[in-house]
């Protein structure tokens, strides 16, 4: 998994508490990323970073926010689990080539229920 | 709106045959397109990148075309393996905010039977 540790690797959490999950990269690489993992919809990205404390949102960002304070760690924060946000969640890393990410590599992934 | 279409039902295929992914967009104009392997339970692994200037690219048993008139992709496994059941993610370059970014597709879920 390319030196991708995602932890935990499984969760079981009630609605309207906090979640974080971690992702912990060994390979310095500069982007950062999570997705979820739904049956029928693929992977959908949730947020990014593009270095230390440099995060954006992507396409399914509600309820759920980043934090990037090293090169290595890329924190994701569900302030307030709601059953919807039951999936998989994947980080994936990638690192600058011409000023262009490409190939992206992913961690093994968490498995969240929220109940 | 902005579609990328995989096969959902699964493939089923003989060892040995070749076995051919389709992956059809609409509504974008991907600078290149990547291809994906997911096994159950673990991330994706990346298996081949063509760009829009490219027609086909190989690796070894795989081979992927890429047509931007159709809009389509095509991923071939040649001599397929029982080892080579897994779902398979096409993926697109989306350039926005300044930086690439990859939607997916759903991926096609195929199985060679020995």
């Amino acid at each position: 998994d390319a030196g991708i540790t995602q932890s935990p690797r499984h969760k079981v959490t009630e609605t309207g508490t906090p979640v974080t999950l971690r992702c912990h990269q060994t390979e310095n690489h500069r982007y950062m990323y999570w997705y979820r993992q739904d049956p029928g919809h693929g992977l959908r990205l949730i947020h990014y970073s593009y270095g230390v404390k440099d995060t954006d949102k992507g396409e399914v960002s509600d309820g759920y926010s980043v934090s990037r304070s090293k090169t290595e760690d890329f924190l994701l924060t569900l302030e307030s689990a709601t059953s919807s946000q039951t999936s998989v969640y994947f980080c994936a890393i990638s690192e600058s080539s011409g000023g262009r990410q490409e190939t992206q590599y992913f961690g093994p992934g968490t498995r969240l229920l929220v109940l | 709106s902005q579609k990328i279409e995989q096969n959902s039902e699964a493939l089923n295929i003989q060892e040995g045959k070749t076995a051919t992914l389709t992956c059809n967009y609409t509504n974008y104009s991907p600078a290149y397109l990547q291809w994906y392997r997911q096994d159950p339970g673990r991330g994706p692994v990346f298996l081949l990148l063509i760009r829009e200037n490219e027609k086909e690219k190989r690796k070894e048993r795989l081979k992927v075309t890429f047509d931007t008139t159709l809009k389509q992709s095509l991923f071939h496994i040649t001599a397929s393996q029982p080892a080579d059941s897994a779902t398979y993610l096409c993926a697109l370059s989306s350039f926005s905010g300044g930086y690439n970014k990859l939607i997916f597709g759903a991926g096609t879920r195929l199985a060679v039977h020995p």
